[in-house]
């Protein structure tokens, strides 16, 4: 079965620090999507990136960086230079690929809190 | 502009009183899902259709249902609401094949007293 760990519940930062939000997924198939959300407090989810199993290399968006590795089962995010807007919930998710009723599975969710 | 809806965002109801929450996407995508979130459990999946007229649980279906009578909504009914169920919902809908892009609606809070 798939799940996902988000170890870290919360995470407070001081503006212009670098954070990691850490991602640890299960799964027993080889073909799987991976993603992060961010939950802003007005509440709606805001889709961040999609990356499929076969595709391991690093992406950076701006101030945003995800670090895929197969061998250690991790999808982790990086915020450099965080700023307050950056506060919100993040959740790692997991989509097996299935011809049908494939599901996106979501960790538990890491709030994060910049200060000024 | 490609949008999932949800009505309504807030939701106060009493114990026992049926409810139904809608959603409405206009992208022709196959399939919809429910889910739940709640703290320190992420978001859950409730039900699931893969087109009209096929729908599935998720993993915590009990206290709910849902029908796809057509394929653009999918509405959530609370039959007989209990304080359990206060939580915040979001409906998603995506293409059955090719990219999986989901994309979600803008959450229903409901608070069960």
């Amino acid at each position: 079965a798939q799940k996902v760990t988000q170890a870290q519940t919360e995470i407070s930062v001081v503006e212009k620090e670098d954070v990691t939000l850490d991602c640890v997924y299960e799964t027993r198939d080889t073909t799987y999507y991976l993603f992060w959300y961010k939950q802003p407090p007005s509440g709606e989810l805001v889709f961040l990136i999609r990356r499929n199993s076969f595709d391991e290399q690093n992406e950076i968006s701006g101030r945003y960086s995800w670090n895929f590795q197969k061998s250690t089962s991790s999808f982790n995010f990086t915020i450099t230079a965080s700023q307050v807007v950056d506060s919100a919930v993040y959740f790692c998710a997991l989509s097996e690929v299935r011809e049908y009723g494939n599901k996106l599975v979501f960790g538990a969710g890491t709030i994060l809190r910049v200060k000024s | 502009e490609a949008q999932v809806t949800q009505n309504p965002r807030y939701l106060i109801t009493v114990t026992g009183k049926k409810l139904t929450v809608t959603c409405s996407q206009n992208m022709n995508h196959e399939y919809m899902s429910w889910y739940r979130q709640d703290p320190g459990l992420g978001l859950r999946q409730i039900y699931y259709s893969m087109n009209v007229e096929v729908t599935d649980k998720g993993d915590v279906p009990e206290g709910y249902k849902v029908s796809r009578k057509e394929k653009r909504n999918f509405p959530l009914i609370l039959e007989s609401p209990s304080p359990n169920q206060t939580s915040l919902y979001f409906c998603a809908s995506r293409q059955n094949r090719g990219r999986f892009g989901y994309t979600f609606g803008s959450g229903t809070r409901l608070t069960v007293v």
